[in-house]
C-alpha cells in the first residue's frame, strides 16, 4: 500500500526567505510520480510541481523546486522567495503509474505555510 | 474553458436526507475523481470512474453512489446522510497518459456539506 507523510503540522517563513515542505513516501511499486498541491483559504486545489520517479532531473517550476530523493523516499518541495500569497496548506500526494491506477492519488497530511512580512 | 466546475458550493442537509452533487469537466478526460476532505486530514477517494458508465470504489465508500452516465459528468449521491459525512468534496479529472506530464488531476473548486 501507498503512504504519504508530511510531518510538518505548521511552518514559518519571513517573506523573500526560502522555505523546505518535506514529504517522505512509501512504496514498493517501481513507477510512480509525486505532486504536490496548494490549497489557500478559499480552498481550491492548486497543482504545483510533478516529478515522476524515473525522472533524471528534479522538477522546477517558477519558484517551486521539488528536492527528490530517491533513496530516501523523499519528496520535499522548495519554495524560493516567499511571498506573502504563498500562505496556504500545501499536501503531497503519489500515484502508482502501473496500468490498474488509474491515476488514483494519494495525499499526506498537509502542512500549513505561513510567511511572515 | 471552465475546467472542472462543482454544483451546489455549499448544502446543509438534515439526517436522512438525500442529495446529489454534481461535477462537471470540458477537458475531456477520461478519468475523474471524488474525494473528501476532513479537517486534520488530506483528501481521501471515495470512488471514481475511468470512463462513460463505469465507476469504482476508492478508499472510503461507504454511504456513497456514484454515476457517469456522460462522459463529462460524474454525480455523487448520499441516500441517506449522516452527519460523519460531513466534509468538503472535491472532484476532479485526469487523463492517464503513463507516458509523461499529462496525468496531472485538475480539481474542482469544492462543496462543503454539513450534517446536522
Amino acid at each position: 500500500a501507498q503512504k504519504i507523510t508530511q510531518t510538518q503540522p505548521g511552518m514559518f517563513v519571513q517573506e523573500k526567505e526560502a522555505v523546505t515542505l518535506d514529504c517522505t513516501y512509501d512504496t514498493s511499486d517501481p513507477s510512480y510520480g509525486l505532486f504536490w498541491y496548494k490549497q489557500p483559504s478559499s480552498g481550491e486545489m492548486i497543482f504545483l510541481i510533478y516529478q515522476g520517479s524515473y525522472d533524471q532531473q528534479n522538477a522546477t517550476e517558477g519558484r517551486y523546486s521539488l528536492n527528490f530523493q530517491k533513496a530516501r523516499k523523499s519528496a520535499n518541495l522548495v519554495i524560493s522567495a516567499s511571498q506573502l500569497g504563498d500562505s496556504a496548506m500545501y499536501f503531497c500526494a503519489m500515484r502508482y503509474r502501473g496500468g490498474t491506477s488509474y491515476g488514483k492519488l494519494t495525499f499526506g497530511q498537509g502542512t500549513i505555510l505561513t510567511v511572515h512580512p | 474553458n471552465a475546467g472542472v466546475t462543482q454544483t451546489p458550493k455549499f448544502r446543509v442537509l438534515k439526517t436522512g436526507q438525500s442529495m446529489t452533487l454534481l461535477c462537471a469537466q470540458d477537458m475531456n478526460h477520461e478519468y475523474m475523481y471524488w474525494y473528501r476532505q476532513d479537517p486534520g486530514m488530506g483528501l481521501r477517494l471515495i470512488h471514481y470512474s475511468v470512463g462513460e458508465g463505469t465507476t469504482a470504489k476508492g478508499e472510503v465508500p461507504d454511504g456513497y453512489n456514484v454515476s457517469r452516465l456522460k462522459k463529462q459528468n460524474f454525480l455523487l449521491g448520499l441516500e441517506s446522510a449522516a452527519p460523519s459525512q460531513t466534509s468538503v468534496y472535491f472532484c476532479a479529472s485526469s487523463w492517464d497518459s503513463l507516458t509523461g506530464r499529462t496525468d496531472t488531476q485538475y480539481f474542482g473548486p469544492g462543496t462543503r456539506l454539513t450534517v446536522l
